[in-house]
């Protein structure tokens, strides 16, 4: 079946480090991929929509400075989150979808837990 | 905006009931319509969707309903066991082709399934 692979899943750092997150679709290309943003107890929270070759999408109050998003290939999309403080500290999570018609499921990577210290 | 209701935010039942989670959507154009379940830590699983043109579908002891007219569309789970406890998520999208269609999701629904 299709996996999604995100990468780290956790990290730890101290306030004003960038930290670049990785997400891979390991068996589809993938034009468009998507990024969330969830609190503890809370729902997912689309940050942006990513697109292959092209800029990213990025959902209302959702800072694009702050949030560098680069999709650079078919299987692989980057959130790189710039200057981070304490109050970035989240769980991000990307999601995926095969190329193809309609009916395709967005698939989900397993998050990487952001803690800004 | 869109905007997907979910409830109940938290759901206990016995091992062995039913278990059934509600959503309503604003947008009418919505026309795909997919659950998740999320175990802590994890990210969300795909386990059932539907689409606009079909009012139910069925995988073993998951269901789910879509009423259009009403904007509404459930998730059935019959034979509960304690491994199905975790939070689930309904969520609407309107598709394009050949493109992913962002999601939209409700807020969430704690299920514990007592043994």
């Amino acid at each position: 079946g299709a996996v999604v692979s995100q990468h780290p899943s956790r990290v730890i750092c101290k306030s004003g480090t960038s930290v670049k997150i990785e997400c891979r679709s390991l068996d589809f290309q993938a034009t468009t991929m998507f990024w969330y943003r969830q609190f503890p107890k809370q729902s997912l929270m689309l940050m942006a929509t990513s697109n292959e070759g092209s800029k990213a999408t990025y959902e209302q109050g959702v800072e694009k400075d702050k949030f560098l998003i680069n999709h650079a290939s078919l299987t692989l999309s980057t959130l790189t989150v710039t200057s981070a403080h304490p109050e970035d500290s989240s769980f991000y999570i990307c999601s995926a979808s095969r190329d193809r018609g309609l009916g395709q499921p967005q698939h989900f990577g397993d998050g990487t837990r952001l803690s800004i210290l | 905006g869109e905007n997907v209701e979910q409830h109940p935010s938290t759901l206990s039942v016995q091992e062995g009931d039913s278990a059934v989670i509600k959503c309503t959507y604003s947008d009418s154009a919505s026309n795909y319509f997919p659950w998740y379940k999320q175990e802590l830590g994890k990210g969300p699983q795909l386990i059932i969707d539907i689409r606009s043109n079909v009012g139910e579908k069925k995988d073993q002891r998951i269901a789910v309903t879509l009423n259009k007219t009403a904007k509404h569309f459930s998730l059935h789970i019959t034979e509960t066991q304690p491994e199905d406890s975790a939070v689930y998520f309904c969520a609407a999208s309107k598709e394009i082709y050949n493109q992913g269609g962002k999601l939209i999701f409700g807020q969430g629904t704690e299920l514990s399934v007592k043994p």
